[in-house]
C-alpha cells in the first residue's frame, strides 16, 4: 500500500520562528493535499499540489511539490501561535485510486 | 450550504453493544469517505463510498464494521459488537471528485466512547 512518512512528528517553536514540515513518498504521486486540523477541531483543506515543482503561496504558508512527485513541504514563515495545529499532508496515488491516505501529521506547539 | 453533518458528536457505549454513526454530506456532494483518529494519532483511511457503492474498503476491519451509503439519506457506519479498542474519533468527509483531485470537507467528527 502507499506509505507516506512525514517530519518531524512534533515541533516547538517560539512565536516568530518559521516552521516547516515535510511529506515523503516512496512512489510517485498524482496529486498532494494539506490539512490542518485544529486541537479538538476538523481537518480542514489547505491546498493541493499537481504539478512536478509547483510552488503554492497562501500568505505565510508556502508549499512545494517536488520534481519527481515523491515529495513535498509545507513552510510557514514567521509562526503565530494561531498557528497551532497539526499539519497533514494527504497524498493521492492515482491510477484510479480516489482515496486520499493522510501521514501522520506534524504537530505544531507555538510558544508566545 | 450547510458543511458536512455528522450525528450524534458524541456517543457512549458498553462493551458489546453497538454505534451506528451518521453522515450527511455537503449538497451535491456525492462521494463520501471514512476516517478513525486515536487520541493524538494521524487519520486511517477506513472506506470511501459513493451512492448506493462502495469503493473502496481497504481500511476496514473484517468483522464488526459495516459502511453504506444509500440513494436517500445519509451515509452510515456501523460497528458492531464495540470493544474498548473501538473508542476513537470517526470523521467523515465527504468531496466531489473531478478526476484530479478532490478537496475533502470533514464534519466536526463522532466521538465514540466504548466503557
Amino acid at each position: 500500500g502507499q506509505q507516506v512518512m512525514q517530519i518531524p512528528q512534533y515541533q516547538h517553536v517560539q512565536e516568530g520562528e518559521d516552521f516547516t514540515t515535510y511529506c515523503n513518498s516512496s512512489t510517485t504521486l498524482s496529486n498532494i493535499q494539506w490539512y490542518k486540523q485544529r486541537p479538538g477541531g476538523h481537518p480542514v483543506f489547505l491546498i493541493q499540489l499537481v504539478k512536478s515543482g509547483e510552488v503554492k503561496k497562501q500568505k505565510r504558508l508556502t508549499f512545494q511539490f517536488g520534481e519527481a512527485k515523491k515529495n513535498s513541504s509545507l513552510h510557514i514563515t514567521a509562526t503565530q501561535t494561531t498557528d497551532v495545529g497539526t499539519y497533514f499532508c494527504a497524498p493521492a496515488v492515482g491510477g484510479g485510486s480516489e482515496k486520499l491516505v493522510f501521514g501522520k501529521g506534524t504537530k505544531l506547539t507555538v510558544n508566545p | 450550504n450547510a458543511g458536512v453533518m455528522q450525528n450524534p458528536r458524541h456517543l457512549v457505549r458498553r462493551r458489546g453493544q453497538e454505534a451506528r454513526l451518521r453522515c450527511s454530506p455537503m449538497k451535491g456532494h456525492s462521494h463520501v469517505y471514512w476516517y478513525r483518529q486515536l487520541p493524538e494519532e494521524g487519520l486511517k483511511f477506513m472506506v470511501y463510498l459513493q451512492k448506493e457503492n462502495i469503493i473502496d474498503e481497504s481500511g476496514m476491519p473484517k468483522e464488526r464494521f459495516s459502511a453504506e451509503f444509500p440513494k436517500e439519506g445519509p451515509s452510515i457506519l456501523r460497528i458492531q459488537q464495540v470493544v474498548r479498542g473501538d473508542s476513537a474519533a470517526y470523521f467523515c468527509a465527504s468531496s466531489l471528485w473531478t478526476g484530479e483531485g478532490g478537496e475533502l470537507f470533514f464534519g466536526e467528527g463522532s466521538r465514540l466512547t466504548v466503557l
